[in-house]
């Protein structure tokens, strides 16, 4: 079957430095993407790891390794409106497959 | 429109009925998705069109759901006979796959959520 597991929950102060985790279990597999979810909202694209290695996007940064089956994003200066859902989701097969989301708490 | 619309927003029903969601996805964007979301759950996949192809319909959870997109562009999920654990929000996404050389985003394109139709069957 097709899996993604990542941490249900994270809680992290204000201005810190947070990595979640992303362990995947995929056939077809193409890439990595980060979606964040606020709320009442709709999932919002973050970012993407085709390839090996650190992608950075500003305060976000992703990380793919694909022997490890195993991908984190890491979130710099953390800032309260970070406080959101956020699912890794792999691409297989021209579909993406969504973990059951991480949970950030951003603490003053 | 600008981005992709969902209709209705909320919906409560009795179970037993069936129920029908709409999506109009962003204007040129070839492929749309349809996800389920339970409270404090993630996203699980249903089904997915990619231009005149034939759907992958692997997520579709039993013979009581089926989805069609018509003349490429809008799309329509219908539940027949609502059970109570039909009770989600049902997500559409809509995106433009990835063409560019060389490919810095996924093959998927990036994907643009509607906020999605809140489903109640009591």
């Amino acid at each position: 079957g097709q899996s993604l597991e990542q941490p249900s929950e994270v809680t992290a102060v204000e201005g810190a430095i947070v990595q979640i985790n992303c362990t995947y279990q995929t056939s077809g597999f193409y890439g990595l993407s980060w979606y964040q979810q606020h709320d009442g909202g709709a999932p919002t694209f973050l970012s993407y790891n085709a390839l090996d290695g650190l992608e950075e996007t500003g305060r976000f940064s992703s990380f793919l390794s694909r022997s490890d089956s195993y991908g984190y994003l890491l979130l710099q200066e953390l800032q309260m409106k970070d406080s959101a859902s956020y699912f890794c989701a792999a691409e297989s097969s021209y579909k993406l497959i969504f973990g059951s989301g991480t949970r950030l708490l951003v603490r003053p | 429109g600008a981005g992709v619309s969902q209709s209705p927003s909320n919906k409560v029903t009795e179970k037993g009925k069936d129920v029908e969601l709409r999506c109009d996805p962003i204007s040129g964007h070839t492929a749309l998705y349809w996800y389920r979301q339970s409270l404090g759950q993630g996203l699980e996949f249903l089904i997915y069109f990619q231009g005149n192809s034939a759907p992958d319909k692997s997520g579709l959870p039993s013979d009581r759901f089926s989805a069609e997109r018509t003349g490429g562009s809008v799309s329509t999920l219908t539940i027949q006979r609502t059970q109570q654990e039909d009770s989600a929000v049902y997500l559409c996404a809509s995106s433009q796959m990835w063409t560019g050389s060389p490919r810095i985003g996924p093959n998927t394109g990036e994907l643009f959520f509607g906020e999605g139709s809140r489903l109640t069957v009591l």
